[in-house]
């Protein structure tokens, strides 16, 4: 595609419902990028895609969190039994090795 | 591990120029990178350091200085749309991209 694109741009669900975010990054990238963003915070990495390598994991919060990169494409992040401190933006971006190139992201309400 | 630091906000007046600090410590380096982002939007790429020294694009400079885990972001003319966050952010020797908390730039007339 064009650009990175992510979906949904907007998910409001409930406390304890587990979600999933989808990434579609550019075509070609090879890598592929999770980040998470509170109001006002910078970007804290979750996890990286780098092609059929073993995914670095180091930055996701706790096992509720999982990601996945099926074919080396289309990436999705999965919150299970979601709190209220997991309301954020969920930024994807891809490179080819050299600057990431961000979707628009997934902001995420947990009520 | 890694560690960014920036101060976390600047004013500056239209017109004028303004440096925005960074400082890194990582295990292993492999580049490091300057975004803006507007509120509400995605980051947007501005400059790319792997050696030392300045790289210049239009009114945006970027400068690194590997033996000091130094980097700055140099705005000259600056502009009120230049009102944004200005993330740095440092490419590990195995390629993960971890980014400072960001630097908001606020500009008046």
């Amino acid at each position: 595609g064009a650009g990175v694109s992510q979906s949904p741009s907007n998910k409001v669900t409930e406390k304890g419902k587990d979600v999933e975010l989808r990434c579609d990054p550019i075509s070609g990238h090879t890598a592929l990028y999770w980040y998470r963003q509170s109001l006002g915070q910078g970007l804290e990495f979750l996890i990286y895609f780098q092609g059929n390598s073993a995914p670095d994991k180091s930055g996701l919060p706790s096992d509720r969190f999982s990601a996945e990169r099926t074919g080396g494409s289309v990436s999705t992040l999965t919150i299970q039994r979601t709190q209220q401190e997991d309301s954020a933006v969920y930024l994807c971006a891809s490179s080819k090795g050299g600057e990431l190139f961000f979707g628009e992201g997934s902001r995420l309400t947990v009520l | 591990g890694q560690n960014i630091d920036q101060p976390t906000e600047m004013t500056a007046t239209e017109g004028a120029i303004v440096q925005i600090n960074c400082t890194y410590q990582t295990s292993g380096f492999n580049g490091l990178f300057w975004y803006q982002q507007h509120a509400g939007e995605a980051p947007t790429f501005l400059s790319y350091n792997v050696l030392d020294g300045l790289e210049e694009k239009g009114r945006f400079s970027s400068f690194l200085s590997r033996s000091k885990g130094y980097s700055y972001l140099l705005l000259k003319e600056l502009q009120m749309k230049d009102s944004a966050s200005y993330l740095c952010a440092v490419r590990s020797s195995a390629s993960k991209i971890i980014f400072g908390s960001g630097t908001r730039l606020s500009i008046r007339p």
